[in-house]
């Protein structure tokens, strides 16, 4: 079946450095491929998207390339604050019936710490 | 943008009893809704996808005689843990996809969340 796989956490580091959070998924068709971003107590925010093979999704200085050839969606930001710590979750969603209104399957969630 | 309100954010109720948690949809009309449960530093796992007028699609092992959902309108689904236990207690999360001018493919936007302890 449908799956995301991420690097596991916890992810810490210092102000201005580079983050890569590895994701990786197993999916049958085309589907789309989201971040969703976690604040401590708080539901999820997307973050970002891409819906089909070598789109680039990017917000707030995150972005990700949807890899079909290595099905990867890695997350990356070029200088972190220390207002970026959050749970990270990648996601897939799942080709939907009517009925179903198309699921998200979700990693396991890397959790990211940034020190001043 | 579409907005998805959750309440009550946190409750705390002794074993044995019955908890409700409201999911609404305020600027847009969900025919579906989807409800996830959070352990501690764990990913969502999803539990229950909810459809409007019709009978809730449970995953596996989830017990749907424990976990009562209701999706009474098109901007309203409710999550009731009925004689809830300690093990219950767990961060619960509902979500809704706005279909207005988008396709499948467009994201999902949750609630912040429902965290519920019992005693």
């Amino acid at each position: 079946g449908n799956s995301v796989t991420q690097m596991e956490g916890p992810v810490t580091l210092s102000e201005e450095a580079f983050l890569t959070i590895n994701c990786t998924y197993t999916a049958t068709g085309y589907p789309s491929l989201f971040w969703y971003v976690q604040y401590p107590g708080e539901g999820l925010q997307l973050l970002l998207k891409a819906t089909k093979a070598d789109d680039k999704g990017s917000n707030k200085g995150f972005e990700a390339t949807y890899r079909k050839e290595t099905t990867s969606f890695h997350l990356e930001k070029g200088s972190v604050q220390v207002s970026d710590s959050a749970v990270y979750f990648c996601a897939l969603s799942d080709f939907p019936g009517y009925n179903q209104g198309g699921k998200l399957i979700f990693g396991q969630g890397t959790e990211l710490s940034v020190k001043p | 943008g579409a907005v998805v309100s959750q309440h009550p954010s946190w409750v705390i109720c002794k074993s044995g009893t019955s908890v409700k948690i409201e999911c609404r949809s305020l600027d847009f009309q969900a025919t579906t809704m989807f409800w996830y449960r959070q352990f501690p530093k764990q990913s969502l796992m999803l539990m229950a996808t909810s459809n409007e007028g019709s009978k809730a699609t449970y995953e596996q092992g989830v017990e749907k005689d424990k976990f009562l959902i209701n999706h009474a309108s098109l901007t309203l689904s409710t999550l009731t843990v009925t004689s809830a236990h300690p093990e219950d207690s767990s961060f619960y999360i509902c979500s809704a996809r706005d279909w207005r001018g988008s396709s499948y493919n467009s994201p999902l936007h949750f609630g912040n969340g429902t965290r519920l302890t019992v005693t």
